[in-house]
């Protein structure tokens, strides 16, 4: 029952800036974005998390549409070691339950 | 990342076996969690831990039996496993229960025969 909306897959070229949609229109006020990805086999790995604001770190950056029903995560230079499986989630403030849906399966190519 | 290990990365055992698997975290996290991972599934919740006490047991049979001495440490105790219960492990930490980052350990791949 996840609460949001990702494409299935995507590719993109190595060196090039991925931009991953996530759509999540039911989204609550008391709602953070939050993004992991899981290479093939390991364990699901943090990526960033926002509330209202765009928001960046060593990773990459999430764009957080005004009206908080979409969002895009923006990884700047991907390599062939973002090959994942990304997954965009909607976590309850004061909640720990993460509902990880199917995510979109990203592919960078050489 | 080696904040939270996870031991063994891969287990076969058969239906009959009692297991454990064992899970680390390095990050002075006072809650922790356990996640079933099946093939082409999402990852399920099992177990969460806070200052290890359980607070949630998400309708897990009873041949999965969690233990948690300290904030540190998580195991998930197996036995008389079925062939379905052939999957991905998965152990988390954070700072305490709620509204906190989780931060993932690499896994237990488990094959019941």
């Amino acid at each position: 029952d996840a609460k949001t909306t990702q494409p299935p897959s995507m590719d993109c070229a190595e060196g090039r800036a991925a931009n991953l949609p996530c759509n999540h229109s039911t989204i609550s006020g008391n709602e953070y974005v939050y993004w992991y990805r899981q290479i093939h086999s390991q364990g699901p790995q943090y990526i960033i998390h926002g509330l209202k604001n765009n928001e960046t770190n060593e990773m990459a950056s999430l764009i957080i549409t005004e009206d908080r029903k979409s969002s895009t995560l923006i990884l700047p230079h991907a390599t062939l070691r973002d090959t994942a499986v990304y997954y965009c989630i909607v976590r309850v403030a004061n909640d720990y339950k993460l509902s990880f849906g199917a995510g979109t399966t990203v592919t960078v190519r050489a | 990342e080696t904040g939270v290990t996870q031991t063994p990365r891969h287990l076969v055992m058969g239906m009959t076996n009692k297991k454990s698997l064992k899970c680390e975290q390095h990050l002075g996290h006072n809650a922790m969690y356990w996640y079933k991972q099946s093939a082409k599934k999402p990852l399920e919740l099992m177990f969460v831990y806070n200052f290890k006490e359980q607070t949630e047991n998400n309708s897990v049979p009873s041949r999965f039996s969690p233990e948690c001495p300290n904030s540190s440490h998580l195991f998930l105790h197996l036995h008389t496993l079925q062939p379905e219960d052939s999957a991905l492990y998965l152990c988390a930490s954070s700072p305490g229960p709620t509204q906190e980052t989780q931060y993932f350990g690499p896994g237990t791949r488990l094959l019941v025969l």
